[in-house]
């Protein structure tokens, strides 16, 4: 089936400590995305990326990193740096056509920060 | 002005009723519109999308755009207790590529 894999559903860090947060992807899609949510609010873009190998900054880049060597895959990294990473994060993919493409989502990983 | 924009709600409505969900957004040029239904603790799912004026129907989901408005809006008939979700409004704009900017949702409850 296709699909979008995240892992790990649940994960506890640290302070101080990166973690890295995986999206898988079989859709053949080109773009795919990174979205944090908090408590009682909408989603908020972190990184997208349309390309492989090229990605660009979304609305709250501070404090994560990404990468985008393959095509099916776009992990995050969520670094020392974020303040305040507690959160529900949702990995998304498209197609690049930018007139009808809806997102597809991975089922997310609920970060928190002991 | 908030890129998209929703009423956060609670929206309350009985079973059987019509469930009214509004947004409104910034970006004039924006082409492609899409409702999101959120369970609590799931990821959204899409329920809908809209790319031209006017009203598109899916089974008991309507959705309308006013794009002189900048006004897309959901309408679902014959409300089930099951509908009692987060309603996400979701806009491509231009700055953002292929990327979708959020609204922070509208909380629907619908009582037996």
């Amino acid at each position: 089936d296709g699909g979008i894999t995240q892992s790990p559903k649940y994960l506890f860090r640290k302070e101080g400590q990166n973690v890295t947060l995986s999206c898988e992807q079989n859709l053949n899609h080109d773009a795919m995305y990174w979205y944090r949510q908090d408590p009682g609010q909408g989603l908020r873009l972190i990184y997208y990326s349309q390309i492989v190998n090229d990605f660009q900054k979304g609305d709250i880049a501070e404090g994560y990193s990404v990468s985008r060597e393959k095509k099916e895959s776009f992990p995050l990294t969520v670094t020392s740096a974020q303040k305040n990473p507690t959160a529900f994060y949702l990995c998304a993919s498209s197609t690049r056509d930018r007139n009808t493409g809806e997102l597809f989502f991975g089922e997310g990983s609920r970060l928190t920060v002991l | 002005q908030k890129e998209v924009e929703q009423n956060s709600g609670p929206l309350s409505v009985p079973e059987g009723a019509i469930a009214s969900l509004n947004c409104t957004y910034s970006d004039r040029g924006s082409q492609s519109f899409f409702w999101y239904r959120q369970y609590s603790g799931k990821s959204p799912e899409l329920i809908m999308s809209i790319y031209s004026n006017g009203d598109k129907e899916d089974g008991r989901f309507t959705a309308q755009l006013n794009k002189a408005s900048q006004y897309v809006s959901l309408l679902i008939r014959d409300s089930q207790p099951s509908d009692s979700a987060t309603y996400l409004c979701a806009v491509n704009m231009f700055r953002a590529g292929t990327a979708l900017i959020f609204g922070k949702g509208t909380t629907l409850s619908v009582s037996s």
